[in-house]
């Protein structure tokens, strides 16, 4: 049973539009959520996070939105640019705790 | 700096060996923790520890034993490999803030292929 959903396996943009990366979770424990970027054969890095105290995180061009009634989360990135082009992991944890729980990811193409 | 080190960077198994994959951190975090990567699945929680001495199972545990002597090292033992254990394997590290969790620094990853 995933806990954390990522329903779109991939998703193409072109440069300068806006890319929406959409996540869904199902325990409604989870208070702290991530979002890591990651490029083929390389380890994940970490973006962005948002804590469930807040429903909406901005640093740059990347923000994250909380929707905790609909257990829901969503990245935006704004402009987007073809070196964002990576897969983007969604993933979840209780505090205080490191059990993080990761969605299956989305593979996001910027087209120039 | 080092950040998280795994090695090996690519290993291929026979079914049945037994080997394992290194983990160190040269930051002084307290949470460790090891995933696997696999096609549609994303990375999912395999074992993880809290501090030196302290480890709990993740996700899909089976088929893996870790220990955590040291603050630095987790290393992840496949006892007799089988081919469902073909995957890309990262290591991660967190600080322990007390209350709220933190990001996670990943290792480059281990490529282990059983045949």
């Amino acid at each position: 049973d995933q806990q954390v959903k990522q329903n779109s396996p991939s998703l193409s943009v072109q440069e300068g539009r806006i890319s929406i990366l959409n996540c869904d979770y199902t325990n409604s424990m989870f208070d702290y959520f991530l979002w890591y970027k990651k490029y083929p054969a390389e380890g994940p890095t970490f973006l962005i996070s948002i804590s469930s105290i807040k429903d909406k995180n901005e640093d740059g061009r990347f923000t994250v939105f909380l929707n905790k009634s609909a257990k829901h989360l969503s990245l935006h990135i704004v402009p987007s640019q073809p070196g964002d082009s990576a897969v983007y992991f969604c993933a979840a944890s209780v505090s205080p705790g490191f059990k993080t729980i990761f969605g299956a990811g989305t593979r996001l193409f910027v087209k120039a | 700096n080092a950040g998280v080190t795994q090695t090996p960077k690519f290993q291929v198994l026979k079914t049945g060996q037994s080997m394992t994959l290194q983990c160190a951190q040269d930051m002084n975090h307290e949470y460790m923790s090891w995933y696997r990567q696999d096609p549609g699945m994303g990375l999912r929680l395999i074992h993880y520890s809290v501090g030196a001495g302290i480890t709990d199972q993740g996700e899909v545990p089976n088929g893996y034993n870790v220990s955590r002597s040291t603050t630095e090292d987790f290393p992840l033992r496949l006892l007799s490999a089988a081919p469902s254990q073909t995957s890309v394997y990262f290591c991660a590290s967190s600080e322990s803030t007390g209350l709220l969790n933190t990001e996670a620094f990943f290792g480059q990853g281990t490529r282990l292929t059983v045949v």
